[in-house]
Order: C-alpha cells, then sequence, then structure tokens
C-alpha cells in the first residue's frame, strides 16, 4: 500500500525551461511536505518544503504547490540548469511519524 | 563544521556475516533514522531512535538491530537473517521527533555475496 507515489521515474527537460516534478498522496493526515534532491552514492539534501496550511512556498528558482484537495504536490524549478539533473524525492510527515518518501523522479536537463 | 558521517562509504560481506554500519552526527540532534535505497525504490525506513535508549521499528525492521546508547551514535548491524542485505544505506538526523527536516549522511553502500 503505497502512500507516496511519484508516478514519473524520469523527466527530461531542455535546459532554461521549466521542470514540474509531482507527487500524490492518500493520507490526509500527512502535516509537512517536502522535497529533497539526490545525487548518484550520495545522501539527500533538503530543498524546500511546505506545511498543509499553505499553498505555496517559494524559495529563488523552486516553487513548491500544495493542493490538499486533490492530495497533490508538485515542484516547480526555473529556469532549469544542468546542475539540477538529479533524483527528486517528495517526502511527508505525518506528526511524529517520520518521514514517508515516494520513489523518486530522476530528472535530466540536456543543454 | 556539524553533520552526519557514515562509515565506510563501501563495505563488502560474505553472506552469513553480521556486519554493523555506524553513523554519527555532531548536530546535537534528538532523534536518528536508518533507511535503505535500492534501485527504482524510495528510501524505506529500517529503524529509528527519539531519544538516547529508546528505538523504534520501521516498515522494515526485519533482519536489522540497533543500538542508542550516546546521543551523537546510531550504530546499524545488518544480521544473517536480512534476505537481501546488499543495498545504500542511509543514517538522518533531525532536532527532534517533530522537525520536519532530516539530515542525511553521505550512505554507505553494502554488498554481501
Amino acid at each position: 500500500d503505497q502512500q507516496v507515489k511519484q508516478n514519473s521515474p524520469s523527466l527530461s527537460v531542455q535546459e532554461g525551461r521549466i521542470s514540474i516534478l509531482n507527487c500524490d498522496y492518500t493520507n490526509s493526515m500527512f502535516d509537512y511536505f517536502l522535497w529533497y534532491k539526490k545525487y548518484p552514492a550520495e545522501g539527500p539534501t533538503f530543498l524546500i518544503s511546505i506545511s498543509s496550511i499553505k499553498d505555496k512556498n517559494e524559495d529563488g528558482r523552486f516553487t513548491v504547490f500544495l493542493n490538499k484537495s486533490a492530495k497533490h504536490l508538485s515542484l516547480h524549478i526555473v529556469p532549469s540548469q544542468p546542475g539540477d539533473s538529479a533524483v527528486y524525492f517528495c517526502a511527508l510527515r505525518r506528526g511524529a511519524d517520520g518521514l514517508t518518501f515516494g520513489k523518486g523522479t530522476h530528472l535530466i536537463i540536456q543543454p | 563544521d556539524g553533520g552526519i558521517t557514515q562509515s565506510p562509504k563501501y563495505l563488502f560481506r560474505k553472506e552469513g556475516q553480521n556486519v554493523t554500519l555506524s553513523c554519527e552526527q555532531n548536530l546535537n540532534h534528538d532523534a536518528m533514522y536508518w533507511y535503505r535505497q535500492d534501485p527504482g525504490q524510495g528510501l524505506r525506513l529500517i529503524y529509528y531512535s527519539q531519544i538516547v535508549n529508546d528505538f523504534q521499528k520501521g516498515d522494515i525492521a526485519e533482519g536489522y538491530s540497533v543500538s542508542r546508547e550516546k546521543k551523537e551514535s546510531f550504530p546499524l548491524t545488518v544480521t544473517s537473517a536480512q534476505k537481501n542485505p546488499t543495498a545504500f544505506y542511509l543514517c538522518a538526523s533531525s532536532g527532534d521527533r517533530w522537525s520536519y527536516e532530516q539530515y542525511f549522511g553521505p550512505g554507505t553502500r553494502l554488498t554481501v555475496t
């Protein structure tokens, strides 16, 4: 029973364009929503987060949108840069129970 | 520099042997976590500890054991009972159990043959 789904295993975007990564969830008890970025053979690094009381949070080129009624989370990166090529995980928190991760989307930025 | 260290980066073992992966943090965090990542999979929680001398099973604890004798250290033992031990293991910490952001170490790649 997968509570958090990232349905696109990979995504290819041209440099300078917008990258949109999506995440769907089933449990409405999640209260914090995070995005992590991961390079091969390294630990994930925190990128951006949003609490359940908001619908948008922006940090430079990164914007996270939360649609609670649709149980949908998205990360927008604009403009996309070569260094953005990595695997992106959405991670959802339910109180003190820690984080539940999606399977990740491999973002490839093409020159 | 504050952070989380995991050593070694690569570890090789023969089947049937127990192996212990180390995780140390100097962030003064209360909570620590162990995850496992397999190709094409997300991070799956093995064990977590919210305070010294206390730990809880995660989603895939079978074949693993942990200890939390010191705040800074949370070693993970992969026992011979773990059926598929070859994986990338990640340790993380957070300020406390209510902190939403977790900080990750660089990971240990364990290969069992």
